[in-house]
């Protein structure tokens, strides 16, 4: 099984409206954090956000925010006010096993959004 | 800024012929990783370090071999190039003690395999 899916493979998105990239996640390790990277079209990887698994709200930067619903095991980041600047590919990623020690991290296939002016 | 760097950034090649591509990082970070990056797949593991010497495969780490002698380097060697291996190649390090723990990546090497 995969242990993350992205199931929009592209997206579009008006100038200065909201989207939300879906993200869900598979793991029966009761610790793992999850993570969101952009990466333009200069092919560079950046990291955006994190939500650990222990984590009683859901993670804020600017105008990322990572919804995580631990129960249906998704946590998907919702872009607010989308610049052109925010058209890219955008992967989610899991990293399992407690901080500390050494874990291997995990990432979905990505979604394109391109932002539409 | 992670301080990672990766060389070289791009490179063609035949098939058949051995390829070593150079992870540096200057902060002195244990545990080091190599990704490859193909469209569909995001970023599979081939190898990772976690110290001098400690290695161990990935998921993807067939065709592949990796060393460590420094802290600082972590080399990607393929013995004898595929067209299959033509892909994106990523190093990455990842600050263990760190709260979030986030891997930071070096800029990617394109490789070309002909």
């Amino acid at each position: 099984a995969q242990k993350i899916t992205q199931t929009q493979p592209g997206m579009f998105v008006q100038e200065k409206e909201a989207v939300t990239l879906d993200c869900t996640y598979d793991t029966s390790d009761p610790s793992y954090g999850l993570f969101w990277y952009k990466q333009p079209s200069s092919g560079e990887m950046i990291f955006l956000i994190y939500q650990g698994s222990y984590d009683q709200q859901n993670a804020t930067e600017g105008r990322y925010s990572l919804n995580f619903q631990k129960a249906r095991k998704s946590a998907n980041l919702v872009i607010s006010a989308s610049q052109l600047g925010d058209s890219a590919m955008y992967f989610c990623a899991m990293r399992e096993g407690f901080e500390g020690n050494f874990n291997k991290f995990y990432f979905g296939s990505g979604t394109k959004l391109n932002v539409k002016p | 800024d992670a301080g990672i760097t990766q060389s070289p950034r791009h490179k063609v090649t035949e098939t058949g012929t051995p390829v070593t591509l150079r992870c540096h990082q200057t902060e002195n970070h244990r545990y080091m990783y190599w990704y490859r990056q193909d469209p569909g797949h995001g970023l599979r593991l081939i190898h990772y370090s976690y110290g001098v010497k400690d290695t161990d495969k990935g998921e993807v780490s067939d065709g592949y071999s990796v060393s460590r002698s420094k802290t600082e380097d972590f080399l990607l060697t393929l013995e004898s190039a595929t067209s299959s291996q033509t892909s994106v190649y990523f190093c990455a390090i990842s600050p263990i003690g760190e709260r979030e723990e986030t891997q930071y990546f070096g800029p990617g090497t394109r490789l070309l395999v002909l």
